[in-house]
């Protein structure tokens, strides 16, 4: 069964760092394109990262640039997001998200969020 | 303002038909592929559509997906209660070199 389950939110302070992480297990993870999408609270839903299968290539949402950084640890069947120079835009339900052999295909299995709360 | 734009809201009784619209530019609908999302409020979102007119296994045949230049659309037949909830659709745009999302069409 395909899982992906996200952990790492709390409530952080303007300005901070934080990490975030999602596990994988049930298929080939380094196969697998691998997302972070999140969800302002009574809000759509907002495409933020994107890695390849062996992180070398990565892109990301301009409101993030420079902020944020996406890596994936294959050997652990996990994916991460370091998050920096947080703000309160920032605050969100993250989603990691399984896509396919490319960046084009779609979000096949989603986790359950963590959520990030960023608050002075 | 969400680049790929869906009607806010919509409404149907059990049974009934909806079709939800997607509106997009040359730069994301008009040249790659469409997915489509259902979110029940409090969980997190499910694959409806793929490539524009996929169902992922266990996807029932009530749901299909269109897509035509720059537009795309999910079609739903036969409504339950269980497809209450917002469906997003999505896709890639090269212009801003990421993913796009509609803004979200809310089903009662």
């Amino acid at each position: 069964e395909v899982k992906v389950g996200e952990s790492g939110g709390v409530v952080v302070q303007p300005g901070g760092s934080l990490t975030l992480s999602c596990a994988a297990s049930g298929f080939a993870f380094d196969d697998h394109v691998m997302h972070w999408v999140r969800q302002a609270p009574g809000k759509g839903l907002e495409w933020v990262s994107t890695v390849n299968w062996d992180g070398s290539v990565t892109y990301y949402t301009e409101s993030v640039k420079g902020r944020f950084a996406v890596s994936r640890g294959n050997s652990k069947n996990s994916l991460y997001l370091q998050m920096n120079y947080l703000s309160v835009d920032d605050t969100a339900m993250y989603y990691c998200a399984r896509g396919g052999n490319t960046n084009l295909d779609a979000f096949g299995f989603w986790g359950q969020g963590t959520l990030v709360t960023v608050s002075s | 303002q969400s680049v790929l734009t869906q009607p806010p809201s919509m409404s149907a009784a059990p049974g009934q038909r909806v079709i939800i619209s997607c509106f997009g530019s040359s730069s994301n609908i008009g040249n790659n592929h469409v997915s489509w999302y259902h979110q029940i409020p409090g969980t997190a979102p499910k694959l409806l559509i793929y490539d524009n007119n996929k169902r992922p296994s266990g996807i029932p045949d009530r749901f299909s997906g269109s897509k035509s230049d720059t537009s795309a659309t999910l079609d739903i037949t036969g409504l339950q209660t269980g497809d209450e909830g917002a469906y997003y659709c999505a896709t890639w745009d090269y212009r801003l070199g990421g993913w796009v999302f509609g803004g979200g069409t809310k089903l009662t």
